[in-house]
């Protein structure tokens, strides 16, 4: 398996815009989860699903931020409008049966707003 | 959910010497994972042990856990250069994962 599949790896963009960031799951992982890193805060929780139904969302910053999986292959996370503040490394991971199974993490978007 | 606290933050040693890392933790658990992060990468999956387990092992890796101290550690023996990375503990009670800041270990050749 290709295992977790974010796009895109890196991104800049200027405060205001638009910003959507893509995930690809393991196939047949049940379980879908957003985090956020920063060197202030480190890893945070933002949001995961389970069988495509966000389950709990609490660890979403704003209204800014939203996250939708339409279909169990595929996640976004859209940020607008987004602000400097959100820059950070976004990971993507998957699991078969939720937190209590082996995480499997993507690589990461690493996101820079100016 | 709760947050596990690794300790050290930080840690330098020596190609071949032994590295322990700890995790503390506040409230009872299920389970308690623990993953490495190399730089520019995502987290990966080191090993996972039960609240009924106290020792575990993997290769180099042994981790044990005390449920009555809320602790567990994570020893790397003969460790390698490319072992140089972040590691963190994860404890589960609930239904999700909260990391901590974890450990950033370098290791010199």
């Amino acid at each position: 398996d290709a295992g977790v599949i974010q796009s895109p790896r890196h991104e800049v963009t200027e405060m205001g815009q638009e910003v959507t960031l893509r995930c690809k799951p393991i196939s047949g992982h049940d379980y879908l989860f957003w985090y956020r890193q920063t060197m202030m805060r480190g890893l945070e929780l933002l949001i995961y699903f389970n069988n495509n139904v966000p389950i709990d969302d609490s660890g979403m910053p704003e209204d800014r931020f939203s996250a939708k999986m339409p279909n169990a292959s595929f996640s976004t996370l859209k940020i607008q409008p987004s602000e400097p503040r959100d820059s950070a490394v976004y990971f993507c991971a998957s699991s078969l049966s939720g937190a209590a199974d082996t995480i499997y993490f993507g690589e990461g978007s690493w996101l820079t707003v100016v | 959910s709760q947050q596990g606290e690794e300790d050290p933050q930080a840690l330098s040693i020596q190609e071949g010497e032994n590295a322990t890392m700890n995790c503390s933790y506040k409230t009872s658990i299920n389970n308690l994972q623990w993953y490495r992060q190399n730089s520019g990468r995502g987290l990966v999956h080191l090993i996972l042990i039960r609240s009924n387990e106290r020792e575990k092992h993997s290769g180099r890796l042994r981790v044990t856990l005390d449920t009555s101290k809320k602790s567990s550690s994570l020893l790397i023996t003969a460790s390698r250069a490319a072992d140089t990375a972040s590691y963190f503990c994860a404890p589960l009670n609930t239904d999700k994962l909260i990391f901590g800041t974890g450990t950033r270990l370098q290791v010199f050749p």
